[in-house]
């Protein structure tokens, strides 16, 4: 099983809701990543969890709020979003994250529409 | 920063031929070089990694390269189908840290 879930596909959320985004890998993996892909743009890396502890945050606004609850998911809270956040959401995972040669397999995306 | 810059942005090709995309990138303290496709509004499938100290890597119809010291990867994708339709993106993995950095992608588009 090489595959990474995510849910919900879609997702339409205004500005003052709260919602949670899912991923979710049965590989083993112990890294695991968020990106946000704006249209016709390449993915942007949010965050990283390695064995189960933020390891990277890219400067993201707090508005985001990732969670790693166990070694097989991976949780972004969402809270006051604007509309520039609309956006594909990416979730990742590698088997080990310092590992040269490790390729990251990622999920279908939530596709994110703030209103 | 590592700046990564793929040509062409956009490519139509007939059924049948071979074709190249092109990746660069500004730095070449890397760990390694991956190329993904990504289908209309989906997520990225992993289709070669190749290691710094690699040249090149192919699995099928795909072979990609590497020349670290120039700063430039290739994809050659050989006998074209309309099913290779997509969006190809290149990315580059730092020596520092997870992240990878990605090229905007090359859309290619095969015709029957």
């Amino acid at each position: 099983d090489t595959e990474v879930t995510q849910t919900p596909k879609h997702l339409v959320m205004g500005m003052t809701n709260k919602k949670s985004l899912k991923c979710e890998q049965h590989m083993g993996h112990r890294a695991m990543y968020w990106y946000k892909q704006k249209a016709k743009k390449p993915p942007e890396l949010m965050f990283v969890y390695s064995y189960e502890k933020l390891s990277i945050n890219e400067s993201v606004p707090s508005r985001f709020s990732p969670e790693c609850p166990n070694s097989s998911l991976l949780n972004l809270h969402l809270h006051a979003l604007q509309p520039e956040d609309s956006a594909l959401y990416l979730c990742a995972s590698s088997q080990v994250p310092d590992r040269i040669q490790e390729t990251q397999y990622f999920g279908p995306g939530t596709r994110l529409l703030v209103l | 920063k590592q700046e990564v810059t793929q040509i062409p942005a956009a490519l139509s090709v007939p059924e049948g031929e071979n074709l190249v995309l092109n990746c660069s990138f500004t730095d070449s303290a890397i760990y390694n070089l991956q190329w993904f496709r990504q289908d209309p509004g989906k997520g990225l499938t992993s289709l070669l990694l190749i290691q710094s100290s690699q040249r090149e890597q192919t699995s099928g119809r795909l072979n990609a390269s590497l020349d670290k010291s120039s700063g430039r990867s290739t994809l050659y994708i050989a006998a074209s189908q309309p099913g290779d339709s997509a969006t190809y993106l290149c990315a580059v993995r730092r020596h520092s840290g997870y992240a990878l950095n990605f090229g905007k992608g090359t859309s290619l588009l095969v015709t029957p």
